[in-house]
Formats: structure tokens, sequence, C-alpha cells
């Protein structure tokens, strides 16, 4: 099946700082999503992105399907957008995986 | 509003004592899902239903049962828990078109 790494695994950032979350799959993927996880533990779809690129207020996501890699932008953070930042993808039908996730602390 | 349900949040059992999480979608989705999150593992799917009556294997199907009689509704089956079953539970449905999932609370289960 697909493998789907994400990095960096951790990350705290000053409020305020901008961040690049990545997430690099095995093989090709048709249906490319990431989520935010906050800290009560729902999960929350931020894109569905299999290619080219999105925005969403202070977060964009560009997805390069050809070399099987897809960012996560984070502007301006703020202490809301702590949690875990999974993305996950499937190559057909939907047997989705998932990745290990980023966990971002934002400090004050 | 449009929803996952989950029920029950938090679920503590022993061991062999069978039991069923049930998850609904107000939605109209064809797609439904389980997941299973474990520290430092994600998520992982355990099972997947494409329509009513369509289920398959996801990656960690091994000592679950599912069934979708219902196109709402998609209940996972643990027939007889072990303490490895200890888990967050995440029930997540789809539209055909965007493929956008979205899940419900969770539900934490304890095997003692």
């Amino acid at each position: 099946g697909i493998q789907v790494e994400q990095s960096p695994p951790d990350l705290i950032l000053q409020e305020g700082a901008n961040s690049t979350l990545r997430c690099n799959f095995s093989d090709s993927v048709n249906n490319l999503q990431w989520f935010h996880q906050n800290p009560w533990g729902q999960l929350i779809n931020l894109f569905y992105i299999p290619s080219g690129t999105k925005q969403n207020g202070r977060l964009s996501a560009t997805t390069v399907a050809t070399e099987r890699y897809s960012l996560l932008y984070i502007s301006s953070s703020q202490t809301t957008d702590s949690g875990v930042y999974f993305c996950a993808g499937s190559g057909g039908y939907q047997k989705v995986t998932f990745g290990t996730g980023t966990k971002l602390q934002v400090i004050p | 509003e449009a929803q996952v349900t989950q029920n029950p949040r938090y679920l503590i059992t022993v061991t062999g004592k069978k039991l069923t999480v049930t998850c609904s979608q107000n939605m109209n989705h064809e797609y439904m899902s389980w997941y299973r999150q474990d520290p430092g593992l994600g998520l992982r799917q355990i099972y997947y239903s494409m329509n009513v009556e369509v289920t398959d294997k996801g990656d960690v199907p091994e000592g679950y049962k599912v069934s979708r009689k219902e196109k709402r509704n998609f209940p996972l089956i643990l027939e007889s828990p072990s303490p490895n079953q200890t888990s967050l539970y995440f029930c997540a449905s789809t539209t055909r078109i965007t493929d956008t999932q979205y899940f419900g609370p969770g539900t934490r289960l304890t095997v003692l």
C-alpha cells in the first residue's frame, strides 16, 4: 500500500511566525487531503487538494502530484493553530492512508 | 446541521464482551469509513464502505466487523474485544464527488 511520510514530526512556533509542513507519498494518490486535529481530538478537514494550490485564510496548500508531495503553509500562526496536522491519500476507491502527523505547538 | 455522530463517546469494557459502536451521517454520503488512532501511528483505516451492502477491508481489519444495511449508518462491531483494541475510533463519511472526509467526534474505547 501507499506510504505517507510527514515532516517535521514536531514543531514549536512563536505566535505570528510562519511554517511549512510537508507530506511525501510513496506512490501516486488521487485523493489528497489535509486535516487538523485540535487539542480536544476533533478532526477537521482543511483542504482537499489532489493537485495545484488552494488558500483558505492564513492557510494554504500546494500539491505537486507528479513529484508525490504536498505542502501546507501556515502564516501568522495563532495559538488556536496548535494541534496535530495530518495528510492522507488513497490510490483508488476509499482505502485511505494517513501520515503520522506533525504536532504543532504555537506559544504566545 | 450536517454531521457525523458516534455513540458511545467513551466506553470501558472487559475482554471478550461484544460491543457495537454506532456511526450515523445525515449528509446522504455514499462512502463511510472507520479508523483507529493510536499514539505515534496516526489514523489507520479499519473498514470502508462504498455503498449499502458494499464493504471492504482497510489496513487493520482483524478483530472487527462492519455492516452497511442503510446508507446513513455504519456500525463497528467488536465480537470479542481484546486489550490491544484499546484506542480512539473515528467514523468518517465522504461525498462521491469531492471525497472530502467528514469525521465524527471519536469514541475512546478501553478494553480491560
